[in-house]
């Protein structure tokens, strides 16, 4: 069955750190798809990043960059020099073969709160 | 750029009312998403729609949900007899290609029933 576990349920920082954000994934196909997704507190979803699972390079977009090891089933999330408007709730989500309408699996998200 | 809408951004209802949730995806999509987030917890997929038709449906979408393109543009959610629990921010989301692609969501109504 699929799961995303994303252990870590808030996060606190203060501007200007680097923080990480943890995501743990499990399923049995061999091609899915990961994805990041930022929660503001006005409450829409924001897309950030899609990883398929033959590609394992690590990413960076400014101060994003992720982190994706299969050997671990991990897919982490890193902001580099951490700002105020980072505050949101942070979902990681999976989508594999099995279903192949596309559904995704959401882990429970990281709740971030970056301090001035 | 193009975006999900989704209406009304909040709706209030008493319980045991029917009550339609509409969103109009992004134009050239072509795979319909529902999911729902309860305050505090994860998001939870509860329907895809491709082709005209429920393509893959969560044990949540039970026989009081139903899902319907009336037309080229909208797509909507409806709840048939609203229970206490169906309190919820609900979202659209639409994707091009479906299993692989990324999905563009609304920006969620919230239903309130009392």
């Amino acid at each position: 069955a699929q799961k995303v576990t994303q252990a870590q349920t808030e996060i606190s920082v203060v501007e200007k750190e680097d923080v990480t954000l943890d995501c743990v994934y499990e399923t049995r196909d061999t091609t899915y798809y990961l994805f990041w997704y930022k929660q503001p507190p006005s409450g829409e979803l924001v897309f950030l990043i899609r990883r398929n699972s033959f590609d394992e390079q690590n990413e960076i977009s400014g101060r994003y960059s992720w982190n994706f090891q299969k050997s671990t089933s991990s897919f982490n999330f890193t902001i580099t020099a951490s700002q105020v408007v980072d505050s949101a709730v942070y979902f990681c989500a999976l989508s594999d073969y099995s279903s192949n309408t596309g559904k995704l699996i959401f882990g429970q998200g990281t709740t971030l709160q970056v301090k001035p | 750029e193009p975006e999900v809408t989704q209406t009304p951004s909040h709706q209030v209802t008493q319980m045991g009312q029917e009550v339609i949730l509409r969103c109009v995806p992004i134009s050239n999509h072509l795979y319909f998403y529902w999911y729902r987030q309860i305050l505090g917890q994860k998001v939870e997929f509860l329907v895809s729609f491709y082709n005209n038709e429920i393509s893959e449906k969560s044990e949540i979408f039970d026989d009081q949900f139903s899902v319907e393109r009336p037309d080229g543009s909208n797509f909507t959610l409806k709840i048939r007899s609203t229970k206490l629990e169906d309190s919820a921010m609900y979202f659209c989301a639409s994707s091009g290609q479906g299993f692989s692609y990324e999905q563009y969501f609304g920006p969620g109504t919230r239903l309130t029933v009392t």
